[in-house]
């Protein structure tokens, strides 16, 4: 069964703080695909990153970085230095090749970066 | 291209009327996705579509809920008799099929019934 647990329900850091906001997930499928998406106050989802099952190696995207580890069942994500304008809802999730593009979301991370 | 456009932004209504929100994808996308937000239930997905033919709706709540896809360009979910617990902020996503690629999301709408 397709399934993303995100544990943590809310993290609440300080400016410049590092945060790592956990994500792991359940297929059965051996080609997935993995996402981040982030919500801000306005409401919006917008798309952070995509990874592929075949390719483990971690991303760097200025302050954002993904750490992909399969064993673990892991597509982790940290913003280095936080900043108040990363206060939002992220959301991991999940399609499955065979699924046909179904976006399975996790129950969201709320991140609060107070100045 | 403009993004996905979802009308209305916002809509309010009385118990037992008729909702109909609408969704325009991304041009050239031939999926399309309805989700459900709540505090409660998070995300849900509710149905989506892969050239304009419905292909998983198990997530749709009820017979109350329905979806037409008539065209690549267009597409409705509608709620009749909507009831107070349907308030949510409906999101519709449309994504290019068969390459697993991101899901771009409209604006919302948030319907409240009161």
């Amino acid at each position: 069964a397709q399934k993303v647990t995100q544990a943590q329900t809310e993290i609440s850091v300080v400016e410049k703080e590092d945060v790592t906001l956990d994500c792991v997930y359940e297929t059965r499928d051996t080609t997935y695909y993995l996402f981040w998406y982030k919500q801000p106050p306005s409401g919006e989802l917008v798309f952070l990153i995509r990874r592929n099952s075949f390719d483990e190696q971690n991303e760097i995207s200025g302050r954002y970085s993904w750490n992909f580890q399969k064993s673990t069942s892991s597509f982790n994500f940290t913003i280095t230095a936080s900043q108040v304008v990363d206060s939002a809802v992220y959301f991991c999730a999940l399609s499955e090749a065979g699924n046909t593009d179904k976006l399975i979301f996790g129950t969201g991370t709320r991140l609060q970066v107070f100045p | 291209d403009a993004g996905v456009i979802q009308s209305p932004r916002h809509e309010v209504t009385e118990m037992g009327q008729e909702v109909t929100l609408r969704c325009k994808p991304i041009s050239g996308h031939n999926s399309l996705f309805w989700y459900r937000q709540t505090m409660m239930r998070g995300l849900e997905l509710l149905i989506y579509f892969n050239n304009n033919v419905p292909i998983d709706d198990s997530g749709m709540p009820e017979d109350r809920f329905s979806a037409k896809m008539p065209n690549a360009s267009f597409s409705t979910l509608k709620i009749q008799p909507s009831e107070p617990r349907d308030s949510a902020v409906y999101f519709c996503a449309s994504s290019l099929w068969g390459a697993n690629t991101e899901a771009f999301f409209g604006q919302g709408t948030r319907l409240t019934v009161v």
